[in-house]
């Protein structure tokens, strides 16, 4: 089946660690997106890529990181800069950026700071 | 003011009632809407999209006006599986989504 897979779905950190979210999709999607949610507020985003090889930053991208080597993969490294990283991240990914096309999530990981 | 905003409820039905939800929008270029469901820490769904002409998708319609910069999700017949929340999202031109914070609905027996 067609999909996006996110994991862990549950993530703990360390003061000053360093965590990477892994997505993997094989929907052959060109664009990908990081997401954040948190309690009572909407969907914010970190950053997304138009194609492999390329991203840019959303929102909210201080103290992430991400790579796009591969047109599946678009991982998030929560680097020790994110000072407030407890939150709820998605996911997703669209046929092509700037198109009416719905985005398909993937299932989430929730991280949270130890 | 917000991009998108919508009243975080909740809006607490008995089965079979209809409910309404509303979402306003500041951009006046956006071209793009949709309704998405989400249920409690599982991942968006796209509900349905909305359309100019308004549009129906069994128990659920959607309407878009312009003039007054809002969008709707009309929900008939509730069922409880209809539990979750709504977001509202608009987008203009290649511009990204703006997602609003949601309006949870709880239908209870």
């Amino acid at each position: 089946d067609g999909g996006i897979t996110q994991s862990p779905k549950y993530l703990f950190r360390k003061e000053g660690q360093n965590v990477t979210l892994s997505c993997e999709q094989n929907l052959n999607h060109d664009a990908m997106y990081w997401y954040r949610q948190d309690p009572g507020q909407g969907l914010r985003l970190i950053y997304y890529s138009q194609i492999v090889n390329d991203f840019q930053k959303g929102d909210i991208a201080e103290g992430y990181s991400v790579s796009r080597e591969k047109k599946e993969s678009f991982p998030l490294t929560v680097t020790s800069a994110q000072k407030n990283p407890t939150a709820f991240y998605l996911c997703a990914s669209s046929i092509q950026w700037g198109t009416n096309e719905k985005l398909f999530f993937g299932s989430g990981t929730q991280l949270s700071v130890l | 003011r917000k991009e998108v905003e919508q009243d975080p409820g909740p809006f607490n039905v008995p089965e079979g009632a209809t409910v309404a939800f509303n979402c306003t929008y500041s951009n006046s270029a956006s071209q793009s809407f949709f309704w998405y469901r989400q249920d409690c820490r599982k991942e968006p769904k796209l509900l349905m999209s909305v359309y100019s002409s308004g549009n129906e998708d069994g128990r659920f319609t959607a309407q878009l006006n312009r003039a007054s910069q809002y969008i709707s999700l009309l929900i008939r017949d509730s069922k409880l599986s209809d539990s979750a929340t709504y977001l509202c999202v608009v987008k203009a031109g290649f511009q990204k989504l703006v997602f609003g914070t949601g309006t949870r609905l709880l239908v209870s027996p």
